[in-house]
C-alpha cells in the first residue's frame, strides 16, 4: 500500500510570492491534516480536512489556506510569503474512524523563502 | 489552552542503558501519540494510547499513559544505536485530528 506522498519535496521562493503544496493520502483515507515544522516553533497544526470540508484550523493567518478534492487529495496554499514561512510542511492522513488509529505522515515539503 | 511538555529535551546515553522520556499535558485528552523522527525525515508512528493505564510495547520501546496524572512515558530498554532519533509526543484533545505536539526529545545513543 502506497504511503502519503507530497509534492514538491523542495521549494525555494522569494518574499511576496505564493506557493501551493500538494498531498496525496493513503488510499481509502479521508482525513488529511497539515502541519508546519520549524526549529523555533516546533510542530504546529495548520488545518484538517475530511470529505472536502475543513473541520479544524490552527492559529495561522489567513494567508494559509487549503482545500481537499473529492479523491481526498489535498492542497495547501500560502500567499504573500514571508521569511518566517520557511519550514518543513508535513501532511498526514488517517481513516478518521477513531479508536487506536494513527495519522500517517508524508515525507514533507521543505520550503525556503528568501 | 492545551500544552504538551516533554522532558528531557536532549538525552545522550550509552548503549545498553535504560531511560525514560516524559510527556505531560495540561488538559484531559482522548488520545496520545508517540512518534519518531530521524534527521531530515518525516514522522513515524510508534504508539497510540487511549485509556488510563494503557501500556504498549514494541521491541525496546514501551509507552504508558496515566490520564489522571496527565502523563505519558516512553521507556527505552537496553538502548541500541539505531534508536537514536527525536521522539515526539502529541495529544489529540477532542479526537478531532488536531494534534498538539511536545517539543521533542533528541536522543543520542553512543556505542
Amino acid at each position: 500500500k502506497a504511503g502519503v506522498t507530497q509534492t514538491p519535496r523542495y521549494l525555494i521562493k522569494t518574499r511576496g510570492q505564493q506557493v501551493t503544496l500538494s498531498c496525496s493520502p493513503i488510499s481509502g483515507h479521508r482525513s488529511v491534516s497539515w502541519y508546519q515544522q520549524t526549529p523555533g516553533q516546533g510542530l504546529q497544526f495548520l488545518f484538517e480536512y475530511f470529505s472536502e470540508t475543513q473541520r479544524n484550523k490552527g492559529n495561522f493567518p489567513g494567508r494559509f489556506s487549503g482545500r481537499q478534492f473529492s479523491n481526498s487529495r489535498s492542497e495547501m496554499n500560502v500567499s504573500t510569503l514571508e521569511l518566517g514561512d520557511s519550514a518543513l510542511y508535513l501532511c498526514a492522513s488517517s481513516l478518521a474512524v477513531g479508536g487506536e488509529e494513527t495519522q500517517y505522515f508524508g515525507p514533507g515539503t521543505r520550503l525556503l523563502v528568501l | 489552552e492545551l500544552k504538551v511538555e516533554q522532558n528531557p529535551l536532549f538525552l545522550s546515553m550509552q548503549e545498553g542503558k535504560n531511560y525514560t522520556i516524559y510527556c505531560n499535558y495540561s488538559t484531559t485528552s482522548d488520545r496520545l501519540y508517540w512518534y519518531r523522527q530521524d534527521p531530515g525525515k518525516s514522522l513515524e508512528s510508534l504508539f497510540v494510547l487511549l485509556s488510563n493505564g494503557a501500556v504498549k510495547q514494541e521491541g525496546r520501546l514501551m509507552a504508558s499513559l496515566d490520564t489522571k496524572a496527565r502523563l505519558s512515558t516512553l521507556h527505552i530498554t537496553a538502548a541500541v544505536h539505531d534508536l537514536s532519533a527525536t521522539y515526539f509526543c502529541a495529544v489529540d484533545m477532542d479526537s478531532n485530528y488536531q494534534l498538539i505536539w511536545g517539543a521533542g526529545t533528541k536522543l543520542i545513543i553512543k556505542p
